[in-house]
């Protein structure tokens, strides 16, 4: 079965610094993996997508995602936090072989702190 | 260009009342996806549609709940005899392989 898991409920980070958001997820066979954001009483923005390919994903915003495949991971990353990142994000997975199921985590509140 | 769209974006129904909620996708997208987002949590998936084919509804919760895309472009997911625990926001996306695009979601209230 599927999962995915976002151990950290929420991560604080200073404006300038790096941050993480981590992600580890399982499936039986080779995975999508997917990063949202979601900003107050606004939907689901599509961050990045892994497909296949090179393991370091860019997406908007200065966002990117490493996909680990050992680690069966897929930390969010931005080398220098904006305020304007403070958000909830999501990390999702699709599992190829299974159908088009996507399962996404309990999500991670980020916030950044001027 | 425009993005995807659903209504109406809020819901109120009485319990037992029938509902339907539409969803607009990215003209040209394949893929459509439902989700259901109850407060607090992520997106569960309900269905997915590649143009007009139903190829996956593993996530309907129920034989309440049915979804269709007649002509490949908008989507309909209808809830029949509307319970208290439907109550959740609606999330529709469509998508290509770029990446797959939500729309603002309906939020429907059973009361």
């Amino acid at each position: 079965a599927q999962s995915v898991a976002q151990p950290e409920d929420q991560v604080n980070v200073a404006e300038g610094n790096p941050l993480t958001v981590k992600c580890t997820y399982s499936v039986s066979g080779n995975p999508y993996l997917f990063w949202y954001v979601q900003y107050p009483n606004r939907g689901l923005q599509f961050l990045l997508k892994y497909i296949t390919g090179d393991n370091l994903v860019k997406g908007s915003y200065g966002f990117e995602a490493e996909f680990n495949k050992s680690q069966t991971s897929f930390h969010l990353k931005k080398p220098s936090a904006l305020v304007s990142d403070s958000a909830l994000y999501f990390c999702a997975v699709r599992d190829r072989s299974g159908g088009f199921k996507t399962i996404f985590g309990a999500g991670t509140r980020l916030f950044v702190k001027a | 260009g425009a993005g995807v769209s659903q209504s109406p974006r809020y819901k109120v129904a009485k319990r037992g009342q029938d509902v339907a909620l539409r969803c607009d996708p990215i003209s040209g997208h394949v893929s459509l996806f439902w989700y259901q987002q109850a407060l607090g949590q992520g997106p569960e998936f309900l269905t997915y549609f590649q143009n007009e084919a139903q190829l996956d509804k593993s996530g309907l919760p129920s034989d309440r709940f049915f979804a269709e895309r007649p002509e490949g472009s908008v989507s309909t997911l209808k809830i029949q005899r509307t319970q208290q625990e439907d109550s959740a926001v609606y999330l529709c996306a469509s998508g290509s392989e770029r990446g797959e695009y939500f729309g603002p979601g309906t939020r429907l209230t059973v009361t």
